[in-house]
């Protein structure tokens, strides 16, 4: 059974940074073709990916937020880290996590965390 | 970047109703595409990827087709449970640039 769970702060203030900590069972980011992604929402808007992170550390990023990002991963402790720089009011957001599908050729996400807001303000 | 447009941005059906949901992108991306269903509260649920592949566990309802720059999600048969906003999502680029549409909400 595949579960993800993101954690961190839910204010941060406009300059500052972001960190995210995606958890996640069921699966091994050691195993070949498996990938974790970052997606956000801001409140009432659509989804945009943000970065994704594969099992051999290869690392892809959202093109205009690219100077922002970073995505590491942690295969002893099953965790995805995404921090994001000089956070703005605009970055308010629902962030998720999720488990990328591993059917070759795809890229897109079968399972996925609950989110957590995360609201930018000072 | 290739954009997906997706229309309309509300469908009003009826229980039992068929709905029909497009999405169109800005240049071909193949069958590279996928569907996902969001409710209220909820993060995305996956229903159809390579454009008409279901999902583990998604009723056969819910049907994908399409290739290049135009597809069609097509429910037969409206649920309670299906109204939900719907997005699609390009997977073409590489290195991967993955973009959503805007969704479509079904509403009762």
């Amino acid at each position: 059974q595949i579960t993800l769970k993101e954690s961190g702060p839910t204010l941060v203030k406009p300059t500052q940074t972001l960190t995210l900590t995606c958890t996640f069972s069921g699966f091994s980011l050691s195993t070949s073709g498996v990938g974790v992604g970052w997606i956000r929402q801001p409140p009432g808007k659509a989804l945009e990916w943000l970065a994704v992170i594969y099992w051999n550390d290869s690392k892809y990023y959202r093109t205009s937020l690219r100077s922002r990002l970073s995505i590491t991963m942690d295969t002893s402790t099953n965790q995805v880290v995404l921090t994001m720089t000089n956070m703005d009011p605009v970055d308010t957001a629902t962030y998720y996590c999720a488990h990328r599908l591993v059917v070759t050729g795809t890229r897109c996400f079968d399972f996925w965390g609950q989110g957590t807001l995360v609201t930018v303000s000072s | 970047e290739i954009v997906m447009t997706q229309s309309p941005a509300v469908l009003s059906v009826s229980p039992g109703e068929r709905a029909t949901l497009s999405c169109r992108a800005s240049q071909s991306v193949s069958s590279n595409l996928a569907w996902y269903q969001q409710k209220p509260g909820q993060a995305p649920r996956l229903l159809i990827y390579a454009a008409s592949t279901r999902a583990t566990g998604i009723p056969a309802r819910f049907s994908g087709s399409g290739s290049g720059t135009e597809f069609t999600l097509t429910i037969s048969s409206l649920q309670s449970e299906d109204f939900a906003v719907y997005y699609c999502q390009q997977y073409n680029d590489w290195p991967p640039a993955l973009t959503f549409g805007g969704g479509t909400k079904v509403e009762i």
